[in-house]
């Protein structure tokens, strides 16, 4: 079945420092891609999403690109802030739509001044 | 715009009572919702698919008849737990959605429930 691998956190940072969390996935056909950040004391939050093979997602300065060849779907930022600490999500809807996420097990990112 | 509310934020009950928690869509319609079970320090477990008018479709090994899901309207689903145990007590998070426009699922903030 379908499945999400990431890597496991806590992830700790200096701020302005660069950010990569690992994601694989396994799927049959063609999945969507999610990233999604969910803050202290608040809801899951779309992040950024790619639909097809080499799509780039990106947001508020995350980037993310849809690797077929290597099944991942990595988030990586430049330049991180303290206002970014957060649990980041990495998910997969299968058949391109919306539909029946499946998450993985989440990264839980602290950034320090 | 695509705000999801839950209630209540947080319950505590007793052993042996149900609890009921809504789910709303304050801005748009929402075909399907999508109920969440999250364990600390885990992912989200996705436990049910809610249509509206229709029958929930539950996941493997999540018991409908423990967790009972009713989608009356096109802005509302509820979830009862019923005669609630003390590993039922978990983060329970809703999802929406979005019938038309942008096809997106939009997160509640979720429900912390305790069972004592």
């Amino acid at each position: 079945g379908n499945s999400v691998t990431q890597m496991e956190g806590p992830v700790t940072l200096s701020e302005e420092a660069f950010l990569t969390i690992n994601c694989t996935y396994t799927a049959t056909g063609y999945p969507s891609l999610f990233w999604y950040v969910q803050y202290p004391g608040e809801g899951l939050q779309l992040l950024l999403k790619a639909t097809k093979a080499d799509d780039k997602g990106s947001n508020k300065g995350f980037e993310a690109t849809y690797r077929k060849e290597t099944t991942s779907f990595h988030l990586e930022k430049g330049s991180v802030q303290v206002s970014d600490s957060a649990v980041y999500f990495c998910a997969l809807s299968g058949g391109g739509g919306y539909n029946k996420l499946i998450f993985g097990a989440g990264t839980r990112l602290a950034v320090h001044p | 715009g695509a705000v999801v509310s839950q209630h209540p934020s947080r319950v505590i009950c007793k052993s042996g009572t149900s609890v009921k928690i809504e789910c709303r869509s304050l801005d748009f319609q929402a075909t399907t919702m999508f109920w969440y079970r999250q364990f600390p320090k885990k992912s989200l477990m996705l436990m049910a698919t809610s249509n509206e008018g229709s029958k929930a479709t539950y996941e493997q090994g999540v018991e409908k008849d423990k967790f009972l899901i009713n989608h009356a309207s096109l802005t509302l689903s509820t979830l009862t737990v019923t005669s609630a145990h003390p590993e039922d007590s978990s983060f329970y998070i809703c999802s929406a959605h979005q019938r038309e426009g942008y096809n997106e699922q939009f997160f509640g903030p979720g429900t912390r429930l305790t069972v004592l």
